[in-house]
């Protein structure tokens, strides 16, 4: 089944600790994104991905990091996570530029 | 958790009526739309998606009409059912950007039975 994956779907965390949000698309596309889903913000996109090894912020990329070694892995890296950082996330991959996301179920990150 | 649907306006519609949901895009260079359907604790779904070479796209109960002049996109859901109820998004693209979807807010569709 084509799919976007990501793991977990629901974490909480303490301020300060590093965590890793990991994302993985079974359908070779070549874009890749982060978003975060806030109420009363709707979605806003965190950091992209055109392909392996090209990565760039996207609206709100303050506090997060990405990489992209190989295609069909996309994680999302909290070094020093926050409160702010509470929210709702998805992963989505695309084939190509201009067409729509396939997105994953959502991790829902809760810090303390 | 809360839900993706609080602060958002709602539209309510009876069981086997014809819903129309608005969005108003913000840019005029956005050549690709999108309509999503997102359900309580999962992703935004895919519903259908129009091009700003046309003003009319068919589905299977869905139809998106693309008004370029006034930036104005809609979708008909016919004939309303219980599992259409959900959060609505519209999307555009501008295809010479990054493949960065940007969202509108969403509406809630709630069906009474």
């Amino acid at each position: 089944e084509a799919q976007v994956t990501q793991n977990p779907r629901y974490l909480i965390t303490v301020t300060g600790k590093k965590l890793t949000v990991t994302c993985s698309q079974n359908m070779n596309h070549e874009y890749m994104s982060w978003y975060r889903q806030d109420p009363g913000l709707g979605l806003r996109q965190i950091y992209y991905s055109m392909n392996v090894e090209v990565t760039d912020k996207g609206d709100v990329p303050e506090g997060y990091k990405v990489s992209r070694k190989e295609k069909r892995n996309f994680p999302l890296i909290l070094e020093s996570p926050s409160p702010n950082q509470t929210s709702l996330y998805f992963c989505a991959s695309s084939l190509l530029s201009g067409q729509g996301y396939t997105f994953g179920s959502g991790t829902r990150l809760t810090v303390v | 958790g809360e839900s993706v649907g609080l602060h958002l306006p709602t539209l309510s519609v009876q069981e086997g009526d014809n819903s129309i949901i608005n969005c108003a895009y913000s840019n005029s260079a956005s050549d690709y739309f999108i309509w999503y359907k997102q359900e309580s604790g999962k992703g935004p779904q895919f519903i259908i998606d129009i091009r700003s070479n046309m003003d009319k796209r068919q589905g299977q109960r869905v139809t998106v009409l693309l008004n370029k002049t006034v930036k104005h996109l809609s979708l008909q859901i016919a004939a309303t059912q219980p599992g259409d109820s959900a959060v609505y998004f519209c999307a555009e693209n501008y295809t010479g950007a990054n493949s960065k979807l940007t969202f509108g807010k969403g509406i809630t569709l709630s069906v009474r039975p």
